[in-house]
């Protein structure tokens, strides 16, 4: 089966500038996750949708920060603003519902911020 | 809320040698579960290991196995016959359910692996 894609797969932009990423999950799969994920730590869970809705966003910075997933498949996550401190990898996950699901990732899309 | 720490930023082993990586993560839940992640350099990360808190027999995968103490609230990862694929950033995981079916998962801050030839 094909995996998760995301595009793209690098982006530089200066301070205050806005990007977009984009996220295709595997095909059946109703949870997708959009993690950051800066140099040097873990991946930080931004927002977890389930279908259309959201499940969790406690740690989207929202004034900066959207996302949206129409249809239930594909995902936008936008930057609106941009900071410095933005600079990350853009993990996008995706899996089934249900207690023994695994999570599949993405390629990431690093983004600098100058 | 869960925290994990893996301790060891950098790790190192000779090619065909063993190595573990240590992790460990604080809960009060009773049941979870915890994940070994490999990041292969510009590769995407990929599930490693599983391992159910309410079994007390430890996973294994091939070369890999983990070592998982639940009262100490300790999940290393033992790699066997280290290979110069095994070379990546590893990461502890822990899965939390937040409703409905869903999950999420905190990870450590990773520990780097080189293998050497």
């Amino acid at each position: 089966e094909a995996g998760v894609a995301q595009s793209p797969r690098y982006k530089i932009i200066e301070k205050r500038q806005s990007v977009a990423f984009w996220c295709n999950p595997i095909s059946g799969h109703a949870t997708l996750y959009w993690y950051q994920q800066i140099l040097g730590q873990g991946p930080k869970l931004l927002i977890q949708f389930q279908n259309n809705g959201v499940v969790d966003d406690s740690q989207l910075p929202k004034d900066r920060f959207s996302a949206e997933r129409l249809k239930g498949v594909d995902s936008t996550l936008k930057i609106q603003p941009a900071k410095l401190e933005d600079s990350a990898v853009y993990l996008c996950a995706s899996s089934y519902v249900g207690l023994f699901t695994e999570q599949y990732f993405g390629p990431g899309t690093r983004l600098t911020v100058t | 809320a869960q925290t994990v720490t893996q301790s060891q930023p950098e790790m190192s082993v000779q090619e065909a040698e063993t190595v573990t990586l240590s992790c460990t993560y604080d809960t009060s839940e009773s049941d979870y579960y915890l994940f070994w992640y490999k990041q292969p350099p510009s590769r995407q990360m990929i599930l490693v290991i599983r391992q159910e808190a309410y079994k007390q027999q430890n996973a294994t995968e091939n070369r890999f196995s983990v070592n998982f103490q639940k009262a100490a609230k300790s999940f290393s990862l033992k790699i066997s016959d280290s290979q110069l694929g095994d070379a990546a950033m590893y990461f502890c995981a822990y899965r939390s359910d937040n409703g409905a079916g869903s999950y999420q998962l905190t990870f450590g801050k990773g520990t780097k692996l080189s293998v050497i030839p």
